[in-house]
């Protein structure tokens, strides 16, 4: 059962443009949802986090929004840079001990 | 600071060989997780330990063992290799209620 869905494999971006990465979810019991960034030959990286009584999180160029009645996030990041090419995994919790992870977005920025 | 440390990197095992994959952090995390990571898919729970001699079973946890000595220990092991288990295996620890986990570099099983 795929409770975290990311149905966008892959999304190239012009560097200086927004990038969007979007996650869907299926349990409404899940109530903190986290994004993070995975390098080749590298472990995930915690890059941003939500709870759900809140909308919306900012950090710097990274944005996280919460739409809790579509049970959909998003990860906004303005401006894209070369660097932020990566692997983007979307995940939610219910718990210390049940972490759901989506199959992850293949972001690439373009100079 | 190291962080979370895995060994091996990569492996070829044959069917029906064992084989531990180590897992150590140094960051005095009571919260251990072992997942997998198969092509084109999410990563998926094998085991958890919340601390030193506690463990549980995560979402696949068929044809592993773990135990957890210590706090900065967490060995996975895989008893009758098979074709199914070949797989990037990740570790990961968490400080409590932060939910931000710290991931190891992760080891690439190959079984043939």
């Amino acid at each position: 059962d795929q409770q975290v869905k990311q149905n966008s494999p892959s999304l190239s971006v012009q560097e200086g443009r927004i990038s969007i990465l979007n996650c869907d979810y299926t349990n409404s019991m899940f109530d903190y949802f986290l994004w993070y960034k995975k390098y080749p030959a590298e472990g995930p990286t915690f890059l941003i986090s939500i709870s759900s009584i809140k909308d919306k999180n900012e950090d710097g160029r990274f944005t996280v929004f919460l739409n809790k009645s579509a049970k959909h996030l998003s990860l906004h990041i303005v401006p894209s840079q070369p660097g932020d090419s990566a692997v983007y995994f979307c995940a939610a919790s219910a718990s210390n001990n049940d972490m759901r992870f989506g199959a992850g977005t293949r972001l690439t920025v373009k100079p | 600071n190291a962080g979370v440390t895995q060994t091996p990197k990569f492996r070829i095992l044959k069917i029906g060989q064992s084989m531990t994959l180590q897992c150590t952090q140094d960051m005095n995390h009571n919260y251990m997780y072992w997942y997998r990571q198969d092509p084109g898919m999410g990563l998926k729970l094998i085991y958890y330990s919340v601390g030193a001699g506690i463990t549980d079973k995560g979402e696949v946890p068929n044809g592993y063992n773990v135990s957890r000595s210590t706090t900065e220990d967490f060995p996975l092991r895989l008893e009758l290799a098979a074709p199914s288990q070949t797989s990037v295996y990740f570790c990961a620890s968490m400080q409590v209620a932060n939910y931000g986990y710290t991931f190891g570099s992760g080891t690439r099983l190959t079984v043939v």
